[in-house]
């Protein structure tokens, strides 16, 4: 089974900021099943990138992710006051499985 | 456009067997390349998959609870429900429905892109 780990656990940053969120699997995970999710409290989670770098509808493009093999990293360019949430990474493994990281709270600085 | 809704009782004795059901609106549970999952969040916690299935009936489990889970699919309803069993206070949790799809020609995974609001069920006598 695949584990993914995020860091930082917790991420302060101010409006304006770059903010650069890792994952980490344990084993290489394909590009094409690697997913993040932004959840703010008392709501479901949002998708926000598939395949490791496409956005998904509606997102905007100040989000980015990249990385490939066991490294993955969302990117935010700028932050805006709506962007500060929970952040998790998610992968779509054998078997079939799901697997989530533990998340990265972004917060304000 | 779809959505997605849990519905089931908010307690359960533990020891019982917790059942919710996502009812599917504005779509067909039906469609080629939609699967649909359960994932769960303890409060204050992250979030765990539980299981998904096909609307074929094909079902895929987390293994950490695949002895305690059964998720069926009701297409004529356009639902489909989890029955967790044998519950303790750790299987207290918002629990969320939700799709992701994948494609058949490259099995290129889409994400979980349509999730349902959520439910609070809490194991507790």
């Amino acid at each position: 089974e695949i584990v993914l780990t995020q860091s930082p656990g917790t991420l302060s940053l101010s409006p304006g900021e770059r903010a650069t969120l890792s994952c980490r699997a344990s084993q290489s995970v394909s590009s094409s099943y690697l997913a993040w999710y932004q959840q703010k409290p008392g709501q479901a989670p949002r998708l926000l990138i598939y395949g490791a770098s496409s956005r998904a509808t509606g997102i905007p493009d100040r989000f980015s992710g990249s990385g490939s093999g066991t490294d993955f990293t969302l990117t935010i360019s700028r932050l805006e006051p709506e962007d500060f949430a929970v952040y998790y990474c998610q992968q779509y493994g054998s078997s079939p499985s799901l697997t989530f990281g533990q998340g990265t709270r972004l917060e304000i600085k | 456009q779809l959505q997605l809704q849990e519905s089931g009782p908010g307690l359960v004795k533990p020891s019982e067997t917790l059942s919710l059901t996502c009812t599917v609106s504005g779509g067909s549970i039906s469609s080629s390349s939609y699967y649909w999952g359960w994932i769960r969040q303890p409060p204050g916690k992250g979030l765990e998959w539980i299981g998904s299935i096909y609307y074929s009936g094909s079902t895929y489990y987390n293994p950490s609870l695949k002895s305690r889970v059964t998720i069926s699919v009701d297409t004529s309803k356009n639902q489909f429900s989890l029955k967790l069993s044998s519950v303790t206070a750790a299987d207290t949790a918002v629990y969320y429905c939700a799709r992701y799809i994948i494609a058949a020609a490259n099995y290129y995974y889409y994400g979980m892109d349509v999730w349902g609001q959520g439910t609070t069920v809490t194991v507790s006598s």
